[in-house]
């Protein structure tokens, strides 16, 4: 069974640094395109970052240089290195399984998501 | 504000047929890239219910349908009931932007 676990979320003071993780069952993340999808509250959803399994990240273009995304094959596990943050980075973080080629990606599994919080 | 548009809200009684649009242009839906639905309970994970513009997932009810054409897709529920209350989003990739974008979502009322 396929199942997405993320982790590390909390209240960061403006301009720390947090680690999230998303650890994953039934399937080998770097053999998956591996997303982060982010809802601020009140808002919609909004796409983050990807990892595609040759390795290539993107990123949303206002989080570029502030979001690395990364893997660990021998742990299963995706994160997300978020630095500089701010209060408009408050937001449920997902992660989510890509399926598709290059750009015509769907997301198929999602995890339930962890609350960050930028407040000081 | 989202380069793919929904209407914030839709309602309808139980058992009716509702549809939410979804529209966006000539560097996302119009460009041929694929339109995919999600469905989205409060504190749950986000579910995939259309893919690639009209394909279900196993275990999605066949009352779960979508259409796309040109620069805009639509996603029709029948036989609504209490329990597809939640939120919709589609969501496609932009080449203007480079990035993978969502619509702003729908919140569908079942009255």
């Amino acid at each position: 069974e396929v199942q997405l676990v993320e982790s590390g979320g909390g209240l960061i003071q403006p301009g720390g640094s947090l680690r999230l993780s998303c650890a994953a069952s039934g399937f080998t993340v770097s053999d998956n395109y591996m997303s982060w999808v982010r809802q601020a509250p009140g808002k919609g959803l909004e796409w983050v970052s990807i990892l595609y399994s040759n390795g290539k990240a993107y990123y949303a273009e206002s989080l570029k240089g502030r979001f690395t995304i990364s893997r660990d094959s021998s742990q299963n596990t995706l994160y997300l290195q978020m630095k500089s943050l701010r209060a408009d980075d408050t937001a449920v973080y997902f992660c989510a399984r890509g399926v598709g080629t290059f750009e015509d990606v769907d997301f198929d599994f999602w995890g339930q998501g962890t609350l960050v919080t930028v407040s000081s | 504000q989202s380069v793919l548009t929904q209407p914030p809200s839709v309602s309808a009684a139980p058992g009716q047929r509702v549809t939410i649009s979804c529209t966006g242009s000539s560097s996302n839906l119009g460009a041929g890239y694929d339109v995919h639905w999600y469905q989205h309970l409060p504190g749950a994970a986000p579910k995939l219910l259309i893919y690639a513009n009209t394909n279900r997932p196993s275990g999605v009810p066949d009352r779960f349908s979508a259409s796309k054409s040109a620069t805009s897709a639509s996603l029709a529920i029948t036989g609504l009931q209490a329990e597809d209350e939640a939120d919709y989003y589609c969501q496609s990739y932009d080449s203007s932007l480079g990035a993978w974008v969502f619509g702003g979502g729908t919140e569908l009322t079942v009255l």
